[in-house]
């Protein structure tokens, strides 16, 4: 059963507005990363991390940021929100050693 | 350029009425290929990893086979708790297993 965690699940906010959203995992892995899915379609990775203090940007261009200063945590941040950021944003995890990633249940972002 | 292709892009079927979901790949040099489960409003879950042709997987009622071009997911005597979208993707060998390239899904629907 893997233990990584997403909050908020939902999240509607305004253009303009800066956001963070929270990624929490239990497992001790190394690796987490950072995907942007719209409804019927592929899950793009927009983020990856090696391991603390380390960061890179995935395939797919996105205006967002992320830090890792704790093994556990993968937070991602919009500076400033707008409509074309709307959309699933999922967090998984992998222990060094091993490609199989675990998801979290992701964080469904409106911004009006 | 490294591609994942599922069909059909849905498929419904009745209660226990086998049949078989499909990936095509095309990633220069397999690392790995996986297949999730994801519900609405939920992240991907994790079902099967194949690594070489010929290999295969079981699972309860599901069981994934592997080609060098494509792998099959099949649903033997689904129930409709087997609703949902199954996800395939590739990890190619020289990306150290950070870059995942998902399909867009097969959207199951298992009718009583």
């Amino acid at each position: 059963e893997a233990d990584i965690y997403q909050t908020p699940r939902y999240l509607v906010i305004g253009t303009g507005k800066k956001i963070t959203l929270e990624c929490s995992q239990t497992m001790g892995h190394d690796k987490m990363y950072w995907y942007q899915q719209d409804p019927g379609m592929e899950l793009h990775l927009i983020h990856y991390s090696y391991g603390v203090n380390s960061t890179e940007k995935g395939d797919l261009s996105s205006e967002s940021t992320v830090s890792r200063i704790r093994t556990e945590h993968f937070p991602l941040t919009l500076e400033s929100a707008r409509p074309s950021h709307t959309s699933q944003y999922l967090c998984a995890s992998s222990a060094s050693g091993t490609d199989t990633q675990y998801f979290g249940p992701g964080t469904r972002l409106t911004v009006l | 350029e490294d591609q994942v292709t599922q069909s059909p892009e849905a498929l419904r079927l009745q209660e226990g009425e086998s049949s078989s979901l499909n990936c095509s790949y095309t990633v220069s040099g397999l690392r790995g290929l996986f297949w999730y489960r994801q519900d609405p409003g939920k992240g991907p879950e994790f079902l099967f990893t194949l690594y070489s042709a010929g290999e295969e997987k079981e699972k309860e009622r599901l069981k994934a086979t592997l080609t060098k071009k494509e792998s099959f997911l099949h649903i033997t005597a689904p129930k409709p708790e087997d609703s949902a979208t199954y996800l395939c993707a590739v990890q190619a060998a020289d990306t150290g297993g950070f870059k995942t390239i998902f399909g867009a899904g097969t959207r199951l629907f298992v009718k009583a």
